[in-house]
């Protein structure tokens, strides 16, 4: 079936380094959404993309879709404790409203 | 402020018993989700239901059935509850239509966190 791809699974960083994480669909997408679920909570949106090619910015999050609608990033700039948690991405399929979700990228910063 | 409702935040039942989780969304919203969530496997569709009396299984719908006779609460039932039903169960709802930004988002409870013992 339809599957969204999300790497890595895990990524430990120094507070003030880059983190980023990737996901692939098997197909084209209407949109792909961004989630944050902080530890203990529950996914939170961040962004959605609808556009090929589209980049959005939120302070030092940056988000992207690639041109063929399969692939999008989210990109961290020097990142802080309040980062903490895990980011999960979200590709609608156009014919429903039902999302397929990554398994999650799960931000650790080192003490 | 939006907001998402499931009726009990954890939950302990034995084998074979009969569980019954509520959601409520006071969003109006048309689609209801039920996911569970596991270490290493995100989110895991069940079911979803896209208006009143409808529902369509999503992926691992084995050993679940809903019931969604209101638009504003989306039930999830476990008819035997095993030891491999131990879990986060995350309701959430969506709109049909873009909101003001022309999202489409998800609006998430706070999750049953369910142990089958």
């Amino acid at each position: 079936g339809q599957q969204v791809m999300q790497i890595p699974q895990y990524q430990h960083v120094q507070e003030g380094e880059d983190f980023t994480t990737y996901c692939n669909s098997s197909t084209t997408l209407s949109n792909i959404q961004w989630y944050k679920q902080r530890p203990g909570g529950h996914p939170v949106f961040l962004i959605q993309l609808v556009k090929s090619g589209e980049v959005k910015k939120q302070k030092r999050l940056t988000f992207q879709f690639g041109e063929a609608k399969k692939n999008s990033s989210l990109h961290i700039t020097a990142t802080q404790t309040t980062d903490v948690g895990t980011y999960f991405c979200a590709g609608e399929k156009s014919s429903n409203y039902q999302l397929i979700w990554g398994a999650g990228t799960k931000l650790i910063i080192k003490p | 402020d939006v907001k998402v409702t499931q009726s009990s935040r954890y939950l302990v039942k034995r084998t074979g018993e009969k569980v019954f989780l509520e959601c409520v969304q006071d969003m109006d919203h048309e689609n209801m989700f039920w996911y569970r969530q596991d270490p290493g496997l995100g989110l895991r569709l069940i079911y979803f239901s896209y208006d009143v009396k409808m529902k369509e299984k999503g992926d691992i719908p084995e050993g679940y059935s809903v019931s969604r006779e209101k638009k504003e609460r989306f039930s999830l039932i476990l008819e035997s509850a095993s030891t491999n039903q131990t879990s986060m169960y995350l309701c959430a709802s969506s709109s049909t239509y873009r909101g003001p930004e022309g999202n489409t988002e998800a609006f998430f409870g706070q999750g049953t966190r369910l142990t089958v013992v």
